[in-house]
């Protein structure tokens, strides 16, 4: 799981300014996966992408937004339309033809 | 879309003991289940995944069960140990790629 970093490891951000979480991977996986994690709860999908110039929107889009332009890289940001943006955000790869996904480290984003 | 309950939100069990985590799931077509732990300020990994053509799968002392006609599945620790202590999250996935997590599980394990 080395493979899969992110950056930085905490953000802080002031209301209204946007934000982009960096994602990158050099594990060779076509799919790359975005997850927010609130305290006690567990992961809700923001966007997946499973080939390059692709992206589908998870259950949470509203106020992100990706790019898939190199097969290792899946930036995240974070918009002045999300309206509760603090949390921890965990990115993911997997490769073709098997489900696991592997976490990079998570960036926890705070808005002062 | 599919939607995974976890019980219980919290656990705490005597070193040595079994402790067991619980997930339902709503969507009859999910057909992949994995098990993650997530030990504090840190990534999840995974630790077992089962799909819905196996009733059970063990690894060492940690097993998966699943019940398609119920819609649950359940963690197996046998043996805790200290370094067990962490969260647990359920997950589901129709498509396997797109999971869908439960709430997790804070398992302590007391020396």
């Amino acid at each position: 799981d080395g493979g899969i970093t992110q950056s930085p490891k905490y953000l802080f951000r002031k209301e209204g300014q946007n934000v982009t979480l960096s994602c990158e991977q050099n594990l060779n996986h076509d799919a790359m996966y975005w997850y927010r994690q609130d305290p006690g709860q567990g992961l809700r999908l923001i966007y997946y992408s499973q080939i390059v110039n692709d992206f589908q929107k998870g259950d949470i889009a509203e106020g992100y937004s990706v790019s898939r332009e190199k097969k290792e890289s899946f930036p995240l940001t974070v918009t002045s339309a999300q309206k509760n943006p603090t949390a921890f955000y965990l990115c993911a790869s997997s490769t073709s033809g098997q489900d696991e996904q592997f976490f990079g480290p998570g960036t926890r984003l705070t808005v002062l | 879309g599919e939607n995974v309950e976890q019980h219980p939100s919290t656990l705490s069990v005597q070193e040595g003991d079994s402790a067991v985590i619980k997930c339902t799931y709503s969507d009859s077509a999910s057909n992949y289940f994995p098990w993650y732990k997530q030990e504090l300020g840190k990534r999840p990994q995974l630790i077992i995944d089962i799909r819905s053509n196996v009733g059970e799968k063990k690894d060492q002392r940690i097993a998966v069960t699943l019940n398609k006609t119920a819609k649950h599945f359940s963690l197996h620790i046998t043996e805790t140990q200290p370094e067990d202590s962490a969260v647990y999250f359920c997950a589901a996935s129709i498509s396997a790629r797109q999971l869908t997590f439960g709430s997790g599980t804070q398992l302590t394990v007391l020396p």
